[in-house]
């Protein structure tokens, strides 16, 4: 089964400042998609970015970024020039290739993001 | 705004209870997912729908059950409800097709069992 770890539990980071948050996985799968999705307090689950595992160039989506480690099996979520709306809780998700159990998505436990002025 | 509504947006009932939880997935997903999310047990999926048929089953309890209707909608009934059944209940769309695969989420229906 896979499983999707993240290890940061609370991070924090100024206003206009740049943060990484961590996410790995483990799988036996060679193919397969992350993702990364935002959930702010009012408890919408808003998908930031995500990350085909055959294409080796970090997907980008505005301030938000990735760095996709295939062989270390680490996904992790780079917000530059923070803003006070970038406040949330983030998940790093794992989706399987095929359908079936593969679809559903593995979550990992989060981590609350603050910013700061 | 995701284009996935579900209601209601809340719902308080007792323990033993029963309650139907709807969502409407965005125009043109055929596949409707249904997930959990409580403070011990995070984010799980519980099951899949594709085009009317179920497609995959994950930690859903017995006294849960879902269906998908012709027109995609889905609905999740929870029966007998207990008190470790208070959550927020996700549904999300998806296209499934080509490469897209990411997966849309309604608001969610936030359930208080009392």
């Amino acid at each position: 089964a896979q499983t999707v770890t993240q290890s940061q539990p609370e991070m924090s980071v100024q206003e206009a400042e740049t943060v990484t948050l961590s996410c790995t996985y483990d799988t036996s799968e060679s193919d397969y998609y992350l993702f990364w999705y935002k959930q702010p307090p009012s408890r919408q689950m808003i998908l930031v970015i995500r990350q085909e595992a055959y294409k080796q160039q970090n997907a980008t989506e505005n301030r938000f970024s990735v760095n996709f480690q295939k062989a270390a099996k680490s996904f992790s979520l780079k917000i530059s020039d923070s803003q006070l709306g970038d406040a949330a809780m983030y998940f790093c998700a794992y989706r399987g290739l095929y359908t079936g159990t593969a679809s559903k998505l593995t979550f990992g436990t989060g981590t609350r993001l603050q910013v700061t002025l | 705004d995701s284009g996935v509504t579900q209601t209601p947006k809340h719902l308080i009932t007792a323990t033993g209870q029963r309650v139907t939880l709807r969502c409407s997935p965005r125009s043109g997903d055929l596949s409707v997912y249904w997930y959990q999310q409580s403070l011990d047990q995070g984010l799980q999926f519980l099951i899949q729908y594709y085009n009317g048929e179920e497609r995959a089953k994950g930690n859903i309890l017995e006294r849960f059950s879902a269906q998908q209707f012709p027109d995609l909608h889905s609905e999740l009934n929870l029966s007998s409800l207990e008190l470790g059944d208070s959550a927020l209940y996700f549904c999300a769309s998806s296209v499934e097709a080509g490469h897209s695969y990411e997966q849309y989420f309604g608001p969610g229906t936030r359930l208080t069992v009392t």
